[in-house]
């Protein structure tokens, strides 16, 4: 149980371009999902964070209107990287935590999607 | 000076030794405390979660938190090739809080 997917895994797209990465919890429902960006060799830093059904709350220096996320069902959310540059080829992941959820421990990752921007 | 710090490693040991992995922090509000693992190119996966101060034990794994020195470590007794992947401490102060997470320790078990 507790399945967290993430489409594509790897994605390669041109510079001012945008590239959509969905995140769904497969066998239970999530009030709540993160994004993460992670570089290589460093750690886990969170984007922002959704809640079903309103908007994201984006972590300092998080350009919202960069990154466009969006969760419109309880297993469903989305992050849209607007007119992506190199910079922003990244490893980014996504977690969703269960709306019966009892810990902060209980947040369940996905395998994460390679972007490379040429 | 980061709320969470973690040597990044690379920490290599032979099969069969006892690891011993290691997290400081700066925020005394911290409650909840985590340890994933994460393999190359893959998601963390979620090892051992505590709450609070004290041990937690789970199979091979032992999970230790010491809230006055701010000092946390994860034990890995005889250790495994397949064990090697790196290692994430990640803490909270709430259980509906975000997680902050060490950068890693990169663990490899040699045969």
């Amino acid at each position: 149980g507790a399945v967290v997917s993430q489409h594509p895994s790897w994605v390669i797209c041109k510079s001012g371009t945008s590239v959509k990465i969905e995140c769904r919890s497969l066998d239970f429902q999530a009030t709540t999902m993160f994004w993460y960006r992670q570089f290589p060799k460093q750690s886990l830093m969170l984007m922002a964070t959704s809640n079903e059904g309103s908007k994201a709350t984006y972590e300092q220096g998080v350009e919202k209107d960069k990154f466009l996320i969006n969760h419109a069902s309880l297993t469903l959310s989305t992050l849209t990287v607007t007119s992506a540059h190199p910079e922003d080829s990244s490893f980014y992941i996504c977690s969703a935590r269960p709306w019966t959820s009892g810990g902060a421990y209980e947040q369940y990752f996905g395998p994460g999607t390679r972007l490379t921007v040429t | 000076q980061k709320e969470v710090e973690q040597d990044p490693g690379p920490l290599s040991v032979p099969e069969g030794a006892i690891v011993s992995l290691n997290c400081t922090y700066s925020n005394s509000a911290f409650q909840y405390f985590m340890w994933y693992r994460q393999y190359s190119r893959k998601g963390p996966e979620l090892l051992m979660y505590t709450y609070s101060s004290g041990n937690k034990e789970d199979g091979r794994f032992t999970a230790q938190v010491d809230k006055s020195s701010k000092y946390i470590s994860l034990f890995i007794r005889d250790s495994q090739p397949s064990d090697s992947a790196t290692y994430l401490c990640a803490m909270s102060p709430g259980t509906a809080s975000k997680l902050t997470f060490g950068t890693g320790t990169r663990l490899q078990v040699t045969l």
